[in-house]
Formats: C-alpha cells, structure tokens, sequence
C-alpha cells in the first residue's frame, strides 16, 4: 500500500546531541514536509521540499536541517542548536507543493532527557 | 489571534449524538483541510473543500466562503470517533501556505 513511513516513532536523546528523524513516501509525491506539534497549537512548518535536491525554510527552520537526495526521502535531524527540540514530529506530502490533499506520517516524538 | 479558530477546544459526547466542529478563518483561502488525528498520533484527510458541502459516511463538512467558517458533523456518533480534529487552510496570501488550527479534542462515550 501507498502511504508515509517515519522512523523510529519514539526517540530519546541527550542534550547535545544530534539526531535525524527518517520520512520515506512511495506515493510518487514531489512536495514532502516536516512539520512540528505542540500540546495547544496548531502544527508548525519547519522545513519543506517541491523537487529532489531542492529544499526552503519554513516557519521554525532554526535548529533543524534536512536533505532531498531521492524523491522518497526527506530526513530531518535536529540538532544542539535547537533550544526545545522535545515535540512531536509529523512528516507529510503531497502531489505537488500548496496543493491537493495533504498525506501524513504516523509521526516521531522526541524526547531530550 | 489566530488566523485559523476552532471552537470547542474540547467536546465530550455520548454515543449516538449529533456532534459539530466549527472553524473560523480570518484570511483568504484556496482550500480548506479537514483532518483527524487517532490518539498514536498519525493524521488522515477527511475532506478538502473550497465551496458547499462534502459528505463521507457519517461525516459532512460545510463551508462558507463569504462567514469565512467551516463545520465538520459527525451524524450517530461512536466510541471509535474519538479523535483530535484539526481544520487547515490553504491561505492565498502566504502562497497557498497550509495554516493550522490547534484542534478539537473529541471524546465519544459509550
């Protein structure tokens, strides 16, 4: 079946440290995004992608970084950087980018201990 | 305040009872997402819609352009209906950006 894969869906890490969080799609999708939740708010974009290789800030870039490599791949690690990295994570895409429905992962929550 | 507002923040019902989520929006749109969020977190479409009214089973989802709100129903609800649900729209000033409401917490009991 079609759909988004996020890996590992419960993550743990110590202050200081950098990890990746995994998104891999097989729906043939060009645009894929990271997108973060908090208890309250609505879910906030971090970083997006429209093509292979080509990748843009979102609105709480700052702290993460991410790569386009394939167009089923679209890992986000947060680094040291990132003041309060403890969310939960949901990786999404979509046909093309600011159009039609919208497919989501199951998501990854992190936790730093 | 916020672009996108729903209201209730929290619903709890009983089983088989007519249930409404309302969500206002202050800017122009291109679309409008329903979507709900089962409690390990995962997210599924329910609706996009930019006019009228969709239905899918027991859900139905309305929008007006011209009030700028939308509701999403769920007729004879269920213990298994219990969900998060969130409104998004397509926001035609940010780029067809997706702007997010914090979402309904429903609870449906038997």
């Amino acid at each position: 079946d079609g759909g988004i894969t996020q890996s590992p869906k419960y993550l743990f890490r110590k202050e200081g440290q950098n990890v990746t969080l995994s998104c891999e799609q097989n729906l043939n999708h060009d645009a894929m995004y990271w997108y973060r939740q908090d208890p309250g708010q609505g879910l906030r974009l971090i970083y997006y992608s429209q093509i292979v290789n080509d990748f843009q800030k979102g609105d709480i870039a700052e702290g993460y970084s991410v790569s386009r490599e394939k167009k089923e791949s679209f890992p986000l690690t947060v680094t040291s950087a990132q003041k309060n990295p403890t969310a939960f994570y949901l990786c999404a895409s979509s046909i093309e980018r600011n159009t039609g429905e919208l497919f989501f992962g199951e998501g990854s929550r992190l936790t730093v201990l | 305040k916020n672009e996108v507002e729903q209201s209730p923040q929290n619903l709890t019902a009983q089983e088989g009872e007519f249930i409404t989520i309302n969500c206002s929006y202050s800017v122009g749109i291109s679309a409008l997402h329903w979507l709900q969020q089962h409690p390990g977190g995962g997210i599924v479409s329910l609706f996009m819609l930019s006019s009228g009214k969709k239905k899918h089973g027991r859900l139905i989802a309305t929008i007006n352009i011209q009030e700028k709100h939308s509701s999403l129903h769920i007729t004879a609800s269920h213990p298994r209906d219990s969900a998060v649900y969130i409104c998004a729209v397509r926001s035609r000033g940010y780029g067809n950006k997706l702007v997010f409401g914090a979402g309904t917490i429903l609870r449906v009991k038997s």
